[in-house]
């Protein structure tokens, strides 16, 4: 079953822009986590926020957290053509397991 | 750095065979994991170990098996390679901890099978 969901599935901007991807979840959760994937590759960890955190910042990335809406953003600031990937939130569920959302899809025009 | 290594990043196989995807990582981390990612569906997961020839069942372990004789190396296997396991696998690694942590995941496999 999947736990989070990504909106929107797809995001195209132009280089410098912001780019804002957002996450639901359906259940209660102590943290958050939000990774990238290159084309064709493994995922990378970006940032994890807690469940009592509500704002969280690593470089260029933003990440937001509202327990009560159940929901998470994710903001890159002064995108780049190097932050083309998509962007997967991931939730904890049961011992140790994460359940990943289907993903975002960022394209950054030149 | 932590490193998790897939032993093939493209793998062809035909229908009935068996398959050996390999997995090792090299941070001494007690949880391994096995996802299969296919376009609309993100990432599920197979099979799930936390220790040595410990392993737990994920969402869809129909048609797999896993495999974890040591500590730093985590099988999935193909018993009867189908079509419809055409996809990308992804081995995954982490500590063991009290809460949630973040996962370390290798390059991938993406299998094809005929």
């Amino acid at each position: 079953s999947q736990q989070g969901e990504e909106d929107p599935q797809a995001l195209s901007i132009q280089e410098g822009e912001n780019a804002t991807m957002n996450c639901s979840y359906k259940t209660s959760i102590n943290n958050l986590q939000w990774y990238r994937q290159n084309s064709g590759r493994g995922l990378v960890h970006l940032i994890l926020i807690r469940s009592n955190e509500r704002e969280k910042h690593s470089g260029r990335l933003r990440v937001t957290l509202d327990t009560s809406k159940k929901s998470s953003s994710l903001l890159i600031t002064a995108s780049r053509a190097a932050d083309t990937a998509s962007y997967f939130c991931a939730t904890g569920r049961g011992a140790q397991k994460l359940v990943f959302g289907q993903g975002t899809r960022l394209t950054i025009n030149p | 750095d932590v490193k998790v290594t897939q032993s093939s990043r493209y793998l062809v196989k035909r229908t009935g065979e068996k398959v050996f995807l390999e997995c090792v990582q090299d941070m001494d981390h007690e949880n391994m994991f096995w996802y299969r990612q296919d376009p609309g569906l993100g990432l599920r997961l197979i099979y799930f170990s936390y220790d040595v020839k410990m392993k737990e069942k994920g969402d869809i372990p129909e048609g797999y098996s896993v495999s974890r004789e040591k500590k730093e190396r985590f099988s999935l296997i193909l018993e009867s390679a189908s079509t419809n396991q055409t996809s990308m696998y992804l081995c995954a690694s982490s500590p063991r901890t009290a809460s949630y942590n973040e996962q370390f995941f290798g390059p991938g496999t993406r299998l094809t099978v005929l």
